[in-house]
């Protein structure tokens, strides 16, 4: 079944250090997002990319790092300047023409 | 500049009682619109979308929504809820802009479902 897989699920993070995500979909889909998600809120985007070997901030970048090499794989990189990284991340794709997003099952990631 | 708002951020309701989650947006140009349903610690599931036609759209789980352009809104309806339909959904809208599709999404709404 095509979809998105996001890993791990659980991640803990100390201070001072970069942790990845890793978001990987084999949906042919050209567009990835990720956004951040803090209990009670909706979802706030960090970074997306439209195309391999390109990739635009959203409205929360700070702190965070993307790359997108393949077509497949859009991982992101919380970096230590994050103060307050501990959030639910979710990354999503879509196809072209107005087609909705598919998600991920997200991952959680909290501080040491 | 695009926003989406969902009107009620709790809506608690009996089982097998109707439902109707609303759902606001402003934008000057066409959208597609969408709802989506979230459990907890899972991603967001499609419930159902509106890009053209129909302005009745149904979609999983016996939900269905009205796409009205003149109010700008996208309300979800259910006739008869069950247990299960409790979880966290949120509205969207996307548009297409030069650099690509551009979603925005609402603050999401909490459905509860008493027995």
């Amino acid at each position: 079944d095509g979809g998105i897989t996001q890993s791990p699920k659980y991640l803990f993070r100390k201070e001072g250090q970069n942790v990845t995500l890793s978001c990987e979909q084999n949906l042919n889909h050209d567009a990835m997002y990720w956004y951040r998600q803090d209990p009670g809120q909706g979802l706030r985007l960090i970074y997306y990319s439209q195309i391999v070997n390109d990739f635009q901030k959203g409205d929360i970048a700070e702190g965070y790092s993307v790359s997108r090499e393949k077509k497949e794989s859009f991982p992101l990189t919380v970096t230590s300047a994050q103060k307050n990284p501990t959030a639910f991340y979710l990354c999503a794709s879509t196809g072209t023409g107005g087609q909705p997003q598919h998600f991920g099952d997200g991952t959680r990631l909290s501080i040491l | 500049a695009q926003s989406v708002t969902q009107l009620d951020s709790q809506v608690p309701v009996f089982e097998e009682a109707p439902v109707e989650l609303r759902c606001n947006y402003s934008s000057s140009v066409s959208v597609y619109l969408f709802w989506y349903v979230q459990y907890p610690n899972q991603g967001l599931q499609l419930l159902l979308k509106y890009l053209s036609g129909s302005t009745l759209v149904k979609g999983i789980n016996g939900f269905e929504a009205e796409f009205n352009k003149s109010q700008t809104s996208f309300h979800l309806r259910k006739p008869s809820v069950h247990i299960s339909d409790t979880a966290e959904y949120f509205c969207a809208v996307s548009l297409t802009w030069n650099t690509g599709n551009q979603f925005y999404f609402g603050t999401g709404t909490s459905l509860t479902v008493i027995p």
